[in-house]
């Protein structure tokens, strides 16, 4: 069936390091990915999304590229901020408007 | 825009008890509803899907009749645990569509669900 797949955190970085969280996934067919972020106490909100092969979602620095050859959707950000902070999720759409997301890595930048 | 609630935030009911969650859209009509449920350093599992006036779909091995869906209006679904057992304490996630056919999801904050 349908899985996607993160790396496990978490991930410790410092403020204006290079972030990279890896994700896979496995589908039939060509399903929209996308990432969520879940910050303290909130609830999940949409980071960007793709919906094609070679499609690059951005927004707020982050960006991923909906690689078809590697089954990849890697969440890359150049300069990460103490803000940053947060667990990010990597989902895939599956039949019937559903979502099928990984365990989720949580993100600590420290100064 | 595209705000969804949920309440309460936190929820600490007795063994054998019922318990209601309240999911609502607040600033948008949500024609589909999803309820999830995520366990601590987990991943969130979708547990059924709420279309509004219709019953609701129930992913694989989730108990239909312990987990009650309402989808009474376009803007608030909810979730009644039945009979909770300490094994159903968890957070509990919901999200609503913004339209019918788009995939993006808008999410709640959650409840978190204690039971003693």
């Amino acid at each position: 069936g349908d899985s996607v797949t993160q790396m496990e955190g978490p991930v410790t970085l410092s403020e204006e390091a290079f972030l990279t969280i890896n994700c896979t996934y496995t589908a039939t067919g060509y399903p929209s990915l996308f990432w969520y972020v879940q910050y303290p106490g909130e609830g999940l909100q949409l980071l960007l999304k793709a919906t094609k092969a070679d499609d690059k979602g951005s927004n707020k620095g982050f960006e991923a590229t909906y690689r078809k050859e590697t089954t990849s959707f890697h969440l890359e950000k150049g300069s990460v901020q103490v803000s940053d902070s947060a667990v990010y999720f990597c989902a895939q759409t599956g039949g019937g408007n559903k979502l099928t997301f990984g365990t989720g890595t949580q993100l600590k930048v420290e100064l | 825009g595209a705000v969804v609630s949920q309440h309460p935030s936190w929820v600490i009911c007795k063994s054998g008890t019922s318990v209601k969650i309240e999911c609502r859209s607040l600033d948008f009509q949500a024609t589909t509803m999803f309820w999830y449920r995520q366990f601590p350093k987990q991943s969130l599992m979708l547990m059924a899907t709420s279309n509004e006036g219709s019953k609701a779909t129930y992913e694989q091995g989730v108990e239909k009749d312990k987990f009650l869906i309402n989808h009474a209006s376009l803007t608030l679904s909810t979730l009644t645990v039945t009979s909770a057992h300490p094994e159903d304490s968890s957070f509990y996630i919901c999200s609503a569509n913004v339209q019918t056919g788009s995939y993006e999801q808008y999410f709640g904050p959650g409840t978190r669900l204690t039971v003693t």
